[in-house]
């Protein structure tokens, strides 16, 4: 139980144009999910929460305009990537915490790796 | 505010050894603790969590933490390396109440030597 999958789990781009990285919680739901950044052998920076139904909530830094993100459904949060640029390249992550009073843990996806050339 | 000290970037065992990585953690609220382990290119797995009942957590692969309220510390052990163990470990804490984010540790990598 408790399985999180990410689409694609790689993508390579061409400097400006968009990418978008889907994050399924496979069999349960998730009202909140996080979406997290990690450089090469460091460790996961969060960029935002994403709460269903209502606008994700950024960390300091992170540019809203350009990390889109879209939590339609109890088990769908996507990551658009705008106008990408080769340094967003980097290891994408997300995780889900279900639906259940007291329920701590979140449950990761096994990443996405994006590559802008 | 909350944050996690993984002391030790690199740990190297032998087979066989003991393994034990350190994580320290501050928070002003009482912590909810957490492993987890990333084998490369790979997500995060849960390896064992504490959340306020037991203080010696067990968890998957023989590990094990101990939660030290006193030394603010819940460090990894496991009594005997296995070569499959090599891999990036995070401590991680998030504030007890439902949904709150995590921080993460700058992470150790385990090596396991023959």
């Amino acid at each position: 139980g408790a399985v999180v999958s990410q689409h694609p789990s790689r993508v390579i781009c061409k400097s400006g144009t968009s990418v978008k990285i889907e994050c399924r919680s496979l069999d349960f739901q998730a009202t909140t999910m996080f979406w997290y950044r990690q450089f090469p052998k460091k460790s996961l920076m969060l960029m935002a929460t994403s709460n269903e139904g209502s606008k994700a909530t950024y960390e300091q830094g992170v540019e809203k305009d350009k990390f889109l993100i879209n939590h339609a459904s109890l088990t769908l949060s996507t990551l658009t990537v705008t106008s990408a640029h080769p340094e967003d390249s980097s290891f994408y992550i997300c995780s889900a915490s279900p639906f259940l009073a007291f329920e701590e843990t979140q449950y990761f996806g096994p990443g996405t790796r994006l590559l802008v050339l | 505010a909350q944050s996690v000290t993984q002391l030790g970037s690199h740990v190297s065992v032998s087979e066989g050894a003991l393994v034990l990585l350190r994580c320290n953690y501050s928070s002003s609220v009482p912590p909810y603790l957490f492993w987890y382990v990333q084998y490369p290119n790979q997500g995060l797995q849960l390896l064992l969590k504490y959340t306020s009942a037991a203080t010696l957590v067990k968890g998957i692969n023989g590990f094990e933490a101990e939660f030290k309220k006193s030394e603010t510390s819940f460090h990894l052990t496991k009594p005997s390396a296995h070569m499959s163990d090599a891999a990036e470990y995070f401590c991680a804490v998030s504030g007890s109440g439902g949904y709150n984010k995590l921080i993460f540790g700058a992470g150790t990598r385990l090596a396991v030597h023959p």
